[in-house]
């Protein structure tokens, strides 16, 4: 069946301009997850969505960042005013009900200049 | 701080050899742990999964070892394959302290010669 996909798969924008990144996550599933990796670092988590629970907000870096889930499907990851330390791949994972194990998209690599 | 740490940056294995990735978590919480590995350009891929009650998980060529006292897993490869060459992340959640999030080590390096 098919995975998690993530659009753009790249996107260069400069600095000070809004960028939005989609994720649909695999179909059925309930959870879904953005982390972003900056060059030479690890994943880090940005935030979370569960159902129609209220989403875990508790990564993302600064309140130009947020994110949105409609529907319990597709998410949009909008980060306003980039600056280039948001330069970084995006990834977004979803995972079914009950489970802890969560599949990644391809991500989406963020340039900004 | 560093909850999940690989301190291995990379680790070069003959083909056929085992490959040992090693990771070490300071948070004793967490009670699912994850290995993925990562190539270029490409997101993330599930290899094997642990649970806190256990000390070993199997599949095929991968082994999972979790030594909770040490608060240390490993991966196994073994026999190492060229295809193995990629990025190899650890990952830990907790819950519910963390939810369903995970946190990541800073991922190991595998290359795997012919």
């Amino acid at each position: 069946g098919a995975g998690v996909s993530q659009s753009p798969s790249n996107k260069v924008t400069e600095k000070g301009k809004d960028v939005e990144l989609r994720c649909d996550p695999i179909s059925g599933h309930t959870a879904l997850y953005w982390y972003r990796q900056s060059l030479g670092q690890g994943l880090e988590f940005l935030i979370y969505f569960q159902g129609n629970s209220a989403p875990d907000k508790s990564g993302l870096p600064s309140d130009r960042f947020s994110a949105e889930r409609t529907g319990g499907s597709v998410s949009t990851l909008t980060i306003q005013r980039t600056q280039q330390e948001d330069s970084a791949v995006y990834l977004c994972a979803s995972s079914p009900q009950g489970s802890e194990t969560q599949y990644f998209g391809p991500g989406t690599r963020l340039l900004v200049l | 701080d560093q909850q999940v740490k690989q301190n291995s940056p990379s680790l070069s294995v003959q083909e056929g050899r085992i490959s040992i990735l090693n990771c070490d978590y300071t948070n004793s919480m967490f009670d699912y742990f994850l290995w993925y590995k990562k190539y270029p350009a490409e997101g993330p891929t599930f290899l094997i999964s642990i649970s806190s009650i256990k000390d070993k998980n199997e599949d095929g060529r991968f082994t999972v070892f979790l030594n909770k006292s040490a608060k240390h897993l490993s991966l196994h490869i073994v026999p190492s394959q060229p295809g193995d060459s990629a990025v190899y992340f650890c990952a830990a959640s907790a819950q519910p302290e963390y939810g369903n999030k995970l946190v990541f080590g800073a991922g190991t390096i595998l290359r795997v010669k012919s």
